[in-house]
């Protein structure tokens, strides 16, 4: 079946370092979503991508569907503290997440 | 308006119990999902709705039940209580737009002993 992968499981950075991660998929994907939960929490929306190659952006967060539509990959530049929680990717495809990246920022 | 709630936040049971977990949603959204996520793992979805009086198998349907009698309401019930499923029971909801968007519900803190 279907999988989502996502790498790094976790990512322990510096605050002001920049954090990647990355979402692939086993087929490939109509669209994807990126949620963000943070401990304790429930996951959060963040952004949908639709188009081979689209990029997006939401202030220090750059979102990246890949061209075949297979990957796709989340950037925050500088972090913050409140950037802290675990990052999920997933498709519509019978709404399988990914495995998700927990990151922690030290200040 | 509250969104998605779910009811009770935390629950304990012994091996063998029933029990029904209510997720209600105010934003007359058509899908609704039954997810729960095991520590340090994703989210892996049990049974969805895409409507009134329809439900459907997820990924691990195994041990558990659901009902949408009202477009609001989404129940999920476990007829016989297993260890196995102790974990956190998340809902959600999204519209038939093409914004793929699930918001969630705070969540249902399940043990079972």
């Amino acid at each position: 079946g279907q999988q989502v992968m996502q790498i790094p499981q976790y990512q322990h950075v510096q605050e002001g370092e920049d954090f990647t991660t990355y979402c692939n998929s086993s087929t490939t994907l109509s669209n994807i979503q990126w949620y963000k939960q943070r401990p304790g929490g429930h996951p959060v929306f963040l952004i949908q991508l639709v188009k081979s190659g689209e990029v997006k952006k939401q202030k220090r967060l750059t979102f990246q569907f890949g061209e075949a539509k297979k990957n796709s990959s989340l950037h925050i530049t500088a972090t913050q503290t409140t950037d802290v929680g675990t990052y999920f990717c997933t498709g519509t495809y019978k709404y399988i997440f990914g495995t998700g990246t927990r990151l922690k920022v030290l200040a | 308006n509250a969104g998605v709630t779910q009811t009770p936040k935390f629950r304990v049971l012994k091996t063998g119990q029933s029990m029904t977990l209510l997720c209600a949603q105010d934003m007359n959204h058509e899908y609704m999902y039954w997810y729960r996520q095991d520590p340090g793992m994703g989210l892996r979805l049990i049974h969805y709705s895409v409507g009134e009086g329809t439900t459907a198998k997820g990924e691990v349907p195994d041990g558990y039940n659901v009902s949408r009698l009202k477009k609001q309401n989404f129940l999920l019930g476990l007829e016989s209580a297993a260890p196995s499923q102790t974990s956190v029971y998340f809902c959600a909801s999204r519209s038939t737009s093409n914004l793929y968007e699930q918001f969630f519900g705070p969540g249902t803190r399940l043990t079972v002993l």
